[in-house]
């Protein structure tokens, strides 16, 4: 069974600040995705990003980067410079390689709650 | 573009009835899922089908049924409501059927029931 630990139950900072996300995860497979997720407070959630057990490589998207480790199982989410508007629960996710339903038979940590102050 | 559709958006139920979520998508997507969030929690998956007439369990599958008579359309049925299914429920489709597209699941906005 797979398992995702978002240690972090609510994180609270002030604007600009940097502020860094952590998500743990747990499979015996081999060939898995991993995601991150976002839920404002309208509730809807959205994709930001997945990557493959095999693609180490860090990604930086504008504000966003994305830290994988597969030494210590950790698939971490740093927003720079954080704003008003990134205030949201964010999720973790993991999915093991299964053909189609590979991008959305997801495993959920129990979500991070982002608070940006102004 | 629609997206994934949920209806209702929100339900309040007694004890004991019955109703049925129902979820659209129009993404020519093949794989649909149900899931349900509970308060602090994280999404569990309830059901999903990997096309028409294909269903398997999720997680968390007891007091639920659905079905998948066509591709865009993916209710789900709850016979005798309890407490225990006060949640958000969210839709999600993935995966485009022609093989191109993007391929990460797309979420409906959920739909927000209480059993009292």
């Amino acid at each position: 069974a797979q398992k995702v630990t978002q240690a972090q139950t609510e994180i609270s900072v002030v604007e600009k600040e940097d502020v860094t996300l952590d998500c743990v995860y747990e499979t015996r497979d081999t060939t898995y995705y991993l995601f991150w997720y976002k839920q404002p407070p309208s509730g809807e959630l959205v994709f930001l990003i997945r990557r493959n057990s095999f693609d180490e490589q860090n990604e930086i998207s504008g504000r966003y980067s994305w830290n994988f480790q597969k030494s210590t199982s950790s698939f971490n989410f740093t927003i720079t410079a954080s704003q008003v508007v990134d205030s949201a629960v964010y999720f973790c996710a993991l999915s093991i390689y299964a053909g189609g339903t590979s991008y959305g038979k997801l495993t959920f940590g129990q979500g991070t709650i982002l608070t940006v102050h102004p | 573009n629609a997206g994934v559709t949920q209806t209702p958006k929100f339900r309040i139920l007694k004890i004991g009835q019955s109703m049925t979520l129902q979820c659209a998508q129009d993404m020519n997507h093949n794989y649909m899922y149900w899931y349900r969030q509970d308060p602090g929690m994280g999404l569990k998956l309830i059901y999903y089908s990997v096309g028409a007439g294909i269903t398997d369990k999720g997680e968390v599958p007891n007091g639920y049924n659905v079905s998948r008579s066509t591709t865009e359309d993916f209710p789900l049925r709850l016979e005798l409501a309890a407490p225990s299914q006060t949640s958000v429920y969210f839709c999600a489709s993935s995966t485009p059927s022609t093989g191109t597209g993007r391929t990460e699941a797309f979420f409906g906005q959920g739909t927000r029931l209480t059993v009292v």
